[in-house]
């Protein structure tokens, strides 16, 4: 079966420091990735998603980026974190259009 | 331009009752529903999904409705159980090309009470 994990779950940064996220899916090969964020009082916000190696599309001009080093590992990264990067961040995966998106477990990141 | 929409940030229902949670969508793009559940502190659970070409699909105390001339779909719980409390999200997707992109709604809190 599939799984998909990512860490760390929790963290606090101070403001301009980088982050580092860090996805991974286990049982399949070739998924379509994605980051999420959900902001404190709002819905779930695509912020990445990936359709291969390499492959980063953006949906929202951010501080953040990300990127796909190997076929199941998705990583989302900032060189310097802003007060308003605080968030629930998901990261999720499926198979292709028409797949029901799985999520991760989320990571909280509070910058201070 | 919020094109899922979920006008009820909260709802209470008594134990045992019917809970409806209701989500509006504006793109006719869209082509697959999707609910998901979540606790907090947690990454979403899926629930149950539809694809366009149904108006309805059941899976257990699940089941979800989908009114395309609308643009409505709800999400009915029978019978509600004090487990069911968490937030609810409606989602729809469009594939525009090798990629499923889904937008979710605000979400609605559900409480269930015994």
């Amino acid at each position: 079966s599939q799984t998909i994990h990512q860490w760390p779950a929790t963290l606090v940064q101070p403001v301009g420091s980088p982050l580092s996220l860090e996805c991974t899916v286990e049982g399949t090969s070739n998924p379509n990735l994605y980051w999420y964020r959900q902001a404190a009082g709002r819905g779930l916000q695509l912020l990445f998603y990936s359709v291969g190696i390499g492959q980063i599309s953006s949906e929202v001009p951010q501080n953040l980026s990300a990127s796909r080093p190997q076929d199941r590992q998705f990583i989302l990264s900032s060189k310097k974190l802003l007060l308003s990067d605080s968030g629930f961040y998901l990261c999720a995966w499926n198979r292709g259009p028409g797949n029901t998106i799985y999520f991760g477990e989320g990571s909280w990141l509070t910058v201070v | 331009d919020q094109q899922v929409k979920q006008n009820s940030p909260s709802l209470s229902v008594q134990e045992g009752r019917i809970s409806i949670l209701n989500c509006d969508y504006t793109n006719s793009m869209f082509d697959y529903f999707l609910w998901y559940k979540k606790y907090p502190a947690e990454g979403p659970t899926f629930l149950i999904s539809i694809s366009s070409i149904k108006d309805k699909n059941e899976d257990g105390r699940f089941t979800v409705f989908l009114n395309k001339s609308a643009k409505h779909l709800s999400l009915h719980i029978v019978p509600s159980q004090p487990g069911d409390s968490a937030v609810y999200f409606c989602a729809a997707s469009s594939s525009p090309g090798g990629y499923q992109k889904v937008t979710f709604g605000t979400g609605t809190k559900l409480q269930v009470i015994p």
